[in-house]
């Protein structure tokens, strides 16, 4: 069964902080994303990865950044998290013919 | 730049209804196009995909043709359950551009026993 690993369901963080959401996904993908979701605007693309140590921004990169040091894993880091980065983000690695997305960790920052 | 349009909901239909989504998309090159379903509390589900013109994706009584002409991806069905009951996201991946993929703002459908 394929599968794509978000460390965390749910989070709570401090405004300010450094917030690290790790993806890890079992399927040899070189692909990987990460989205956030919101009511009302869908899913908006922050990063993509295409390859190990490669990166591209998405449409809503600001305030965030990405890590990829291995095929496997894509983390997202919120640099100093604010209030407006509490969403649903939702990371997915695919091929071609298809993407498939993890859980979701819904982040709250307070 | 490339982008996606989807119909705007929340889609109200009783059961048995004929439902249609509609899809467009602007792009450089010619994408592969997905639709996505995501259930109340779920993560998201490929439900159908077209690779290239004139190609139709079809899933679970579900049906969307890939138009070319009209840069289109509408999604189908004649007769739809209270289980059908979710969200919709139409999805065109972009190889030319490492493999991006992007998604419409998603359409919440309702279907009513």
């Amino acid at each position: 069964d394929v599968k794509v690993t978000q460390s965390s369901r749910y989070l709570v963080k401090r405004t300010g902080e450094k917030v690290f959401l790790e993806c890890v996904q079992d399927m040899d993908h070189e692909n990987m994303f990460w989205y956030r979701q919101d009511p009302g605007l869908g899913l908006r693309l922050i990063y993509f990865s295409y390859d190990v140590k490669m990166k591209e921004k998405g449409d809503i990169p600001e305030g965030y950044s990405v890590s990829r040091e291995k095929k496997e894993r894509f983390s997202l880091i919120l640099e100093s998290a604010s209030t407006n980065q509490t969403s649903m983000y939702l990371c997915a690695s695919g091929d071609p013919t298809e993407a498939f997305f993890g859980q979701g960790t819904r982040l709250t920052v307070v | 730049g490339n982008s996606v349009t989807q119909m705007e909901g929340p889609v109200t239909l009783s059961e048995e209804a004929f439902l249609t989504i509609n899809c467009t998309y602007t792009a450089t090159g010619y994408p592969s196009l997905f639709w996505y379903v995501q259930y109340p509390g779920e993560g998201l589900q490929l439900l159908l995909k077209a690779t290239k013109a004139d190609d139709k994706g079809s899933n679970k009584g579900f049906e969307a043709t890939y138009r070319k002409k009209t840069t289109s991806f509408h999604l189908e069905k004649g007769s739809v359950q209270v289980s059908d009951s979710a969200v919709y996201f139409c999805a065109p991946h972009f190889y030319n551009q490492g493999g991006k993929l992007i998604f419409g703002q998603g359409t919440e459908l309702s279907v009513k026993p």
